[in-house]
């Protein structure tokens, strides 16, 4: 089964609107954490925001903030006002408490955001 | 900074060579990883490690090997590479409970 699936292949903004990326994930582990990273065109993966499980309140880094939904398993990106250089590859990924050490991490499809002058 | 250091931007290789991809971290981070990146499919995992010549199958681990003589250096080894090999390839690092640190990855070109 699909752990972590992310519906949009692509989604277009206006430059400093908002927009939200949605990301679904599936676990039977209690103790989890979602990240999401940022991937431009020139190919690094950048670590935009983490999740635990376990948080009372849902993590804000800048712009950018998660609408965590544990009932719905679901952890959407919302970035505020976004700016052309958001225009980017945006990956969500879990990582499981049960795994072995490591901290290996399951990487969504990804979501292809435009931002349009 | 984690500073991850791929030994290639862009790779271009023929069918049934042996392939070496390699990743140097500067910190003291204990576990590595490598990932292939293919449209529509997101990162999957080849091969971690987490610690010296300690290594574990990733999701795809066919075709592929890894070594890791020292902390610092985690090498993908394509045994036999084949036109479906064709990838972009991503090496982290992580220490404890931290985000996972990439390097800029290696575009491989199987012709």
């Amino acid at each position: 089964a699909q752990k972590i699936t992310q519906t949009q292949p692509g989604m277009f903004v206006q430059e400093k609107e908002a927009v939200t990326l949605d990301c679904t994930y599936d676990t039977s582990d209690p103790s989890y954490g979602l990240f999401w990273y940022k991937q431009p065109s020139s190919g690094e993966m950048i670590f935009l925001i983490y999740q635990g499980s376990y948080d009372q309140q849902n993590a804000t880094e800048g712009r950018y903030s998660l609408n965590f939904q544990k009932a719905r398993k679901s952890a959407n990106l919302v970035i505020s006002a976004s700016q052309l250089g958001d225009s980017a590859m945006y990956f969500c990924a879990m990582r499981e408490r049960g795994e072995t050490s490591g901290s290996r991490l399951t990487f969504g499809e990804g979501t292809q955001l435009t931002v349009n002058p | 900074d984690v500073k991850v250091t791929q030994s290639s931007r862009y790779l271009v290789k023929r069918t049934g060579e042996k392939v070496f991809l390699e990743c140097v971290q500067d910190m003291d981070h204990e576990n590595m990883f490598w990932y292939r990146q293919d449209p529509g499919l997101g990162l999957r995992l080849i091969y971690f490690s987490y610690d010296v010549k300690m290594k574990e199958k990733g999701d795809i681990p066919e075709g592929y090997s890894v070594s890791r003589e020292k902390k610092e250096r985690f090498s993908l080894i394509l045994e036999s590479a084949s036109t479906n090999q064709t990838s972009m390839y991503l090496c982290a690092t992580q220490i404890r409970r931290q985000p996972q640190h990439f390097g800029d990855g290696t575009r491989l070109s199987i012709l």
